[in-house]
């Protein structure tokens, strides 16, 4: 079955210090992956996506991630964190012929100051 | 700006009632979403629809109900058979293509009385 996981329910990171949140998939091909972050009582912001091509991806709010084919990994990273990125993050997943998306469960971030 | 907007807010549901959740977009997207989310479970897809009239059911659909008479529109229903209502609720939704992100709203927090 399809699946998108991430390990770590809760992260705790020292403010300036760098990040790196986890996700793996599981799927028959290569799905189109995508990074979101949400905020307490809010929606869902689209941080960075991957299709195809080049493995590193930018995104918004200095954030980049890198797809390994070998590992079915897509891991966000953050070279220094601010207090303001406390959030939950989400990884998604979703293939060619389905409108559907499969998000993990999330990692809740905490920064201290 | 184009967007969704989500109403209420807050919501309130009585023991037998049921109560209905806006979602409105002015993105010109076909696909619309709803989610429930629940702590540490992530996103659940509770229905979707590609295009007006048209609606699929999702993962946790038992206890809901959509209609898509319009593109812009896709309320949801949350009828008296859903046992445990109490959860955040999201509405997304997305262009034509299947590697479209999703754009989320605010959310509607229903709670039972």
């Amino acid at each position: 079955a399809q699946s998108v996981t991430q390990p770590d329910i809760h992260i705790t990171v020292s403010e300036g210090a760098s990040l790196e949140l986890r996700c793996n998939y599981s799927y028959g091909a290569t799905p189109y992956l995508f990074w979101y972050v949400q905020s307490p009582g809010q929606g869902l912001q689209l941080l960075l996506k991957y299709f195809s091509g080049d493995t590193l991806v930018q995104g918004i709010k200095g954030f980049e991630a890198e797809f390994k084919r070998s590992q079915s990994s897509f891991n966000l990273r953050k070279p220094s964190v601010h207090w303001s990125d406390a959030a939950e993050y989400f990884c998604a997943a979703t293939t060619s012929g389905t409108y559907k998306y499969i998000f993990g469960t999330g990692t809740r971030l905490k920064v201290l100051a | 700006d184009g967007g969704i907007t989500q109403s209420p807010k807050y919501l309130f549901r009585k023991e037998g009632q049921n109560v209905t959740l806006s979602c409105e977009q002015n993105l010109n997207h076909d696909a619309m979403y709803w989610y429930r989310q629940d702590p540490g479970q992530g996103l659940r897809l509770i229905y979707y629809s590609q295009i007006v009239n048209d609606f699929q059911k999702g993962d946790i659909a038992e206890g809901y109900s959509v209609s898509r008479e319009k593109k812009e529109s896709f309320p949801l229903t949350v009828t008296s058979a859903q046992k445990n209502p109490t959860a955040f609720y999201l509405c997304a939704s997305s262009g034509q293509g299947v590697s479209q992100p999703q754009h989320f709203g605010d959310g509607t927090r229903l709670s039972i009385l």
